[in-house]
């Protein structure tokens, strides 16, 4: 069965923190990998992709590490409205192309 | 922006009853998703849909559900004699060509409660 694993948290940083969140897989065979953000009670929605080679969108930066079959997403300088569930995800290589979520990763920015 | 809308928001319904879930992606997309999630749980895949027919489908997706794309817009889910765990949030979602290779978009969901 595969699987994505997330720390569910909460972290609980000040505004203006550097955070990291980890998230491991489970089937080495994985090509695609993603980090959706949701708010409370409502959709995921894209935040990342998460490329071989690492990739940054701002303050946002996501690292793949295959051989621990682990990925990372690193939010610098945060901000109020950081503050969601980060999902970690796997993009399941298969003809329908399925997402598998973890539990996501509880982030609380506080002012 | 386009976006994935689903109907109702929230829908009550009696332990036994039979409920359509119903979404519109958006219209360009190919690939079509359900989804759900129980409250304090992680989303769960429930089943894809390509070409007008289900492309795979999770243990969770027993005969007590099904899916149709009764017309050129619309994705619907069944789910047939509700039982009180059917209780969740469902998304529907549509990607363009596949969510590996394009943004799946997420409607903004259906929250179910079976009484």
């Amino acid at each position: 069965r595969k699987e994505v694993e997330q720390d569910p948290g909460p972290f609980n940083v000040p505004e203006g923190a550097t955070v990291a969140f980890n998230c491991t897989y489970s089937n080495s065979a994985s090509q695609s990998f993603f980090w959706y953000r949701q708010d409370c009670r409502k959709e995921p929605k894209l935040l990342m992709s998460v490329y071989s080679s690492g990739n940054e969108d701002g303050r946002f930066t996501a690292q793949l590490n295959r051989a621990s079959q682990y990925i990372s997403l690193l939010i610098r300088d945060s901000k109020l409205s950081d503050s969601a569930t980060y999902l970690c995800v796997d993009a399941d290589y298969n003809q329908g192309g399925k997402l598998i979520f973890g539990q996501g990763t509880e982030l609380s920015v506080k002012p | 922006e386009p976006e994935v809308t689903q109907t109702p928001s929230h829908q009550v319904t009696q332990m036994g009853q039979e409920v359509i879930l119903r979404c519109v992606p958006i219209s360009n997309h190919l690939y079509f998703y359900w989804y759900r999630q129980i409250l304090g749980q992680k989303v769960e895949f429930l089943v894809s849909f390509y070409n007008n027919e289900i492309s795979e489908k999770s243990e969770i997706f027993d005969d007590q559900f099904s899916v149709e794309r009764p017309d050129g817009s619309n994705f619907t889910l069944k789910i047939r004699s509700t039982k009180l765990e059917d209780s969740a949030m469902y998304f529907c979602a549509s990607s363009e060509s596949g969510p590996m290779n394009t943004e799946a978009f997420f409607g903004q969901g259906t929250r179910l409660t079976v009484v």
